[in-house]
């Protein structure tokens, strides 16, 4: 059982729709990730949040926008997708980012598909 | 700058024979090495982690990983193979930068075990 929560499973949507997935951790973590990934290709990194602040956007397109409304909780809304968005999108967190050697806790993903 | 480098992206191997898989990384600098498995549909579990010390490290599922500074490596080793171990495999390595604990994901090793 994965300790980060990730929801939901699968979405299907439009390139003209608005949806958001959703994240959560209960582990005390106060750094967060969304990483991108691909089939048989490793995790991209997306943001990481540091305390609820945006700390890293890998230069990822405005129609991924993220967001921490608490510390247990990661957002990423999104809009007017591109077909090449689908992917797997998987959310992490560690304890801080500021403390070496902390494994990342990912949870099973959100299976994206873009029509 | 960091690189993670798994040499073999497919790794065919029949039931209970013993496997290797090779993840070599390049750092001037200290490191703290990880490996995740990622089974079909789910997101990456941690398997192991070298942190420091003893350089044999021994994980969940029978795993373990042996880290030789002067090769520059962090192989994953498991005497007896099972069906179950079919995954993806992923090393990577960690290292705290001006914006904090950032991870580098090797290429991935595809493993299928054969009955």
């Amino acid at each position: 059982d994965t300790e980060v929560t990730q929801t939901p499973k699968h979405l299907v949507m439009g390139m003209t729709n608005k949806k958001s997935l959703k994240c959560e951790q209960h582990m005390g973590h106060r750094a967060m990730y969304w990483y991108k990934q691909k089939a048989k290709k490793p995790p991209e990194l997306m943001f990481v949040y540091s305390y609820e602040k945006l700390s890293i956007n890998e230069s990822v397109p405005s129609r991924f926008s993220p967001e921490c409304p608490n510390s247990s909780l990661l957002n990423l809304h999104l809009h007017a997708l591109q077909p090449e968005d689908s992917a797997l999108y998987l959310c992490a967190s560690s304890q801080d980012v500021q403390v070496p050697a902390q494994p990342q806790h990912f949870g099973d993903g959100t299976r994206l598909s873009i029509l | 700058a960091q690189s993670v480098t798994q040499l073999d992206s497919q790794v065919p191997v029949f039931e209970e024979a013993p496997v290797e898989l090779r993840c070599n990384y390049s750092s001037s600098v200290s490191v703290y090495l990880f490996w995740y498995v990622q089974y079909p549909n789910q997101g990456l579990q941690l398997l192991l982690k070298y942190l420091s010390g003893s350089t044999l490290v021994k994980g969940i599922n029978g795993f373990e990983a042996e880290f030789n500074k002067s090769q520059t490596s962090f192989h994953l080793r498991k005497p007896s193979v099972h069906i179950s171990d079919t995954a993806e495999y992923f090393c990577a390595v960690s290292r705290v930068s001006n914006t904090g604990n950032q991870f580098y994901f090797g290429t991935g090793t595809s493993l299928t075990v054969i009955p």
